[in-house]
């Protein structure tokens, strides 16, 4: 399978611990976006790469969290100091940009559960 | 920023029926619309899209209808089978995607 995927698929963690989650993209994609996903709603805008270079954070991404995709392939999301509210699905995807339609396919997400 | 809403949180159709789900937009300059659905424990997968140059566009049992005279986007499901029971998003896609609150479909045997 070539789909997206991301590791782990659910992190269960105390508060004030810190989480990292991994994705790794279609292969050919050169766009990777990060989402969260709390229960009852759509996905919500966290950052992109565009190949390693970030090119946009959402007021939603506190200081807390950072994201990297160092060589272009596969991406980070840590999680400093976690607190209850980070509890969520982290959803991941991946485009090719240049193509005309930029859709984006997603992982199966990280459940993150704080206690 | 963009706001996308679904006219019902929640739709119950008999196996073999048509379903219809609605999506408003905000934005009038949104011109690409996505739909995906959402089964339980897994991410959102992509079901057709639709561009604003056009009014109805067809797949493999779903059709996307936009009018976007009063900025609205349907998806109809031709004889709804069990796999289609899930969560459905209407996302505008302006390089990232603004989902709305999805329409969870129950398809009844």
């Amino acid at each position: 399978d070539t789909g997206v995927s991301q590791d782990p698929r659910h992190k269960i963690t105390k508060r004030g611990q810190n989480v990292t989650f991994r994705c790794d993209p279609i292969s050919e994609h050169n766009r990777l976006y990060w989402y969260r996903q709390t229960l009852g709603q759509g996905p919500e805008f966290l950052t992109y790469f565009q190949n390693e270079a970030q090119l946009e954070k959402s007021r939603l991404l506190s200081d807390r969290f950072s994201a990297e995709r160092p060589k272009g392939s596969f991406s980070t999301l840590e999680i400093q100091r976690t607190e209850q509210g980070d509890s969520a699905m982290y959803l991941c995807a991946s485009s090719f940009w240049a193509d005309a339609k930029n859709i984006q396919y997603f992982g199966a997400g990280t459940r993150l559960s704080v206690l | 920023g963009e706001s996308v809403g679904l006219h019902l949180p929640t739709l119950s159709v008999q196996e073999g029926d048509n379903s219809i789900i609605n999506c408003a937009y905000s934005n009038s300059a949104s011109d690409y619309f996505i739909w995906y659905k959402q089964e339980s424990g897994k991410g959102p997968q992509f079901i057709i899209d639709i561009r604003s140059n056009m009014d109805k566009r067809q797949g493999q049992r779903v059709t996307v209808l936009l009018n976007k005279t009063v900025k609205h986007l349907s998806l109809q499901i031709a004889a709804t089978q069990p796999g289609d029971s899930a969560v459905y998003f209407c996302a505008v896609n302006d390089y990232k995607l603004s989902f709305g609150a999805g329409t969870t479909v129950t398809v009844r045997a």
